[in-house]
């Protein structure tokens, strides 16, 4: 089993739609991060999340600490925001910490 | 700023041959970090450097795979010899903020060189 799962894997919606992206994780960890990475590959960061709920813009980030589980949601969706969305957590090892990423959410937006 | 820079862009080439793939971090920026994206296994950290020394390298595959950084504006990242599970998008990313891989959120991601070994 994976230590960072994502769900959907793909996801397709229409313009204007409310999208939630899951990421839920199995380790104990220092933090969590939410990347953006669009077609051709820039990939970007979005957010740094320890605990709460973040927002920026129309994108809003959650964590449960104790579910170990974050979402990424995205409000009045539209083409642009089409990329994929990758989950990454800096895993507790011992005393030292690991990145460990998700395999992406791929997100279509349609016109 | 140009950006994180890296060549060649695309490259493809025989089962067993030398790949070199090469960075150019942003100018000032003391980590540098080597990541590899599969659809298998997603984005993976290979190894990343602070002030031009490797700090952690156990993501790196296996022997067949060494990086350097010989000075603060260059990295290379060969793979001799190479196989084709070696393709993959490799990126290179650079942040002048302490932290090293923890600060995921300060890097400043290449574009990526997509490798393919026949």
């Amino acid at each position: 089993k994976n230590e960072v799962e994502q769900s959907p894997q793909n996801l397709t919606a229409q313009e204007g739609e409310f999208i939630t992206i899951n990421c839920s994780y199995s380790v104990g960890i220092s933090a969590l991060h939410w990347l953006q990475q669009h077609p051709g590959g820039g990939i970007v960061s979005l957010f740094m999340l320890s605990s709460g709920k973040k927002k920026h813009g129309r994108l809003i980030a959650t964590i449960n600490i104790q579910e170990k589980h974050s979402s990424l949601h995205i409000t009045a969706s539209h083409p642009r925001d089409s990329a994929v969305y990758i989950c990454a957590v800096l895993a507790r090892e011992g005393g030292s910490e690991k990145l460990v990423f998700g395999k992406g959410t791929k997100l279509t937006v349609n016109p | 700023d140009a950006g994180v820079i890296q060549s060649p862009r695309h490259e493809v080439t025989e089962m067993g041959q030398e790949v070199t793939l090469r960075c150019k971090p942003i100018s000032g920026h003391d980590y540098l970090f080597w990541y590899r994206q599969t659809m298998m296994r997603g984005l993976e950290l290979l190894i990343y450097f602070n002030n031009n020394v490797p700090i952690d390298d156990s993501g790196m595959p296996e022997d067949r795979f060494s990086a350097k950084m010989p000075n603060a504006s260059f990295s290379t990242l060969k793979i001799q010899p190479s196989e084709p599970r070696d393709s993959a998008v490799y990126f290179c990313a650079s942040s002048r903020l302490a932290g090293g891989p923890r600060a995921l959120e300060t890097q400043y991601f290449g574009p990526g060189t997509r490798l393919l070994v026949l």
